[in-house]
Parts: structure tokens; sequence; C-alpha cells
């Protein structure tokens, strides 16, 4: 079964405002990764956080991740028309060593 | 480092035809993965390799699909006969360790007619 489902599956939001996604799973997990993809080109990693981390910033982004809710939020702040792009999240079973399985993404609108 | 390279880019073939991609992962990366892109059913894993070895394949949707990790430093996804339904775009990626930073190529965009 689908592991991360992100939340919503499509945002518009104006240049400067921050944009929020969530995304849900559902068994006990060793990370989640959070990944960009722009149209026609391949996924870029944006940031991983671990089982046992509440929160994660890199750059404009903030991430937080609520284990006892199964759920992880993504914070755009100060958002840019280069923003646009599908935003996915991927979440790691507990043992680790195992493949990523992705949601199936929320697309943003960034409008200048 | 290059980062993962995917050949070719696009790929149009007549339904029936034999479909190879290719993938070189970024080197030292010890795990690789292959997935399929639709807007139907969003990003899936077909199968991934450790060390050259194919760990899971329960991906690859139907025995038409094969792939295959003869070294380190090359992968193939074979498709035959390939199908209309085959449309697609193929992600290959590779990571240090399966569980970690997965590195994206920039797909192959295939089209069966």
């Amino acid at each position: 079964s689908q592991q991360g489902e992100e939340d919503p599956q499509a945002l518009s939001i104006q240049e400067g405002e921050n944009a929020t996604m969530n995304c849900s799973y559902k068994t006990s997990i060793n990370n989640l990764q959070w990944y960009r993809q722009n149209s026609g080109r391949g996924l870029v990693h944006l940031i991983l956080i671990r089982s046992n981390e509440r929160e994660k910033h890199s750059g404009r982004l903030r991430v937080t991740l609520d284990t006892s809710k199964k759920s992880s939020s993504l914070l755009i702040t100060a958002s840019r028309a280069a923003d646009t792009a599908s935003y996915f999240c991927a979440t790691v079973r507990n043992s680790g060593n195992t493949p990523l399985v992705f949601g199936k993404g929320t697309r943003l609108s960034v409008i200048a | 480092d290059a980062g993962v390279i995917q050949s070719p880019r696009h790929e149009v073939t007549e339904m029936g035809q034999e479909v190879t991609l290719r993938c070189k992962p970024i080197s030292g990366h010890n795990s690789l993965f292959w997935y399929r892109q639709t807007m139907m059913r969003g990003l899936e894993l077909l199968i991934y390799f450790n060390n050259n070895v194919p760990i899971d394949d329960s991906g690859m949707p139907e025995d038409r699909f094969s792939a295959k990790m003869p070294n380190a430093s090359f992968s193939t996804l074979k498709i035959q006969p390939s199908e209309p339904r085959d449309s697609a775009v193929y992600f290959c990626a590779s990571t240090l360790k399966a569980g970690e930073t997965q590195y994206f190529g920039p797909g192959t965009r295939l089209l069966v007619l």
C-alpha cells in the first residue's frame, strides 16, 4: 500500500506568500524525504528528516515531522515563481535499508 | 560528478518492438532504482539493485520487463515486446545506501505507438 499521501493535490498562491504542503503515511518510518520535480525533469532531493527529529530547515524550506500523527509538512516561505513545481514526500520503513515509497505529489503554482 | 546519466532521453517506437533504456549511476553509489512515472499511477518503483544484485522486482509489471546490472556503473531496463500502455517517463536513481537520499537521472520519455 502506498505510504506517503500529499495534501493538497494542487496549490496556487501569489509570489511572496508561504506555501504549506502536508504528507501523511501509514507505518513506522526510519526517515521521510521531500523531493521537488520541475516539469519534464527528474526529482531533486530537498530535505531528509529522521524519525527522531521534529523539525529541519534548509534556506526557505522548513520541514516538520510528527510521528505520533504519522504526518509531515513542508513549508516554503516567501515563495517565488521559480518554486513552481511538484513536491513529493517519500518514506523509508523502519528497517532503514529499504527503498523510498513516494506519494503522488502536490502541484504548486506560484503566480508572479 | 556528472550525476545519474540516462539514455536515450526520448524514445518513440511501435508496438511490438524491443526497447532498451540505459542508466549510469553516480560513481560509488551502491543502490540503483528504476521508476516509471505516469499521470494516472504517479511514480512507481519497478526494481532496485544493491551492489549490482536485484533485491526487489515486485514492481515490474509483467514478464515483458527485465532489468540487469552487469557492473556497478551500468544498468539496463528492457521491454520486449513493448505496448502502448508502457508509454511513460522512466527514471533511474542511485544512492549510497537504500533508504537515504536518492539522485535521479533526467528520465527517458517513452512513447509506444
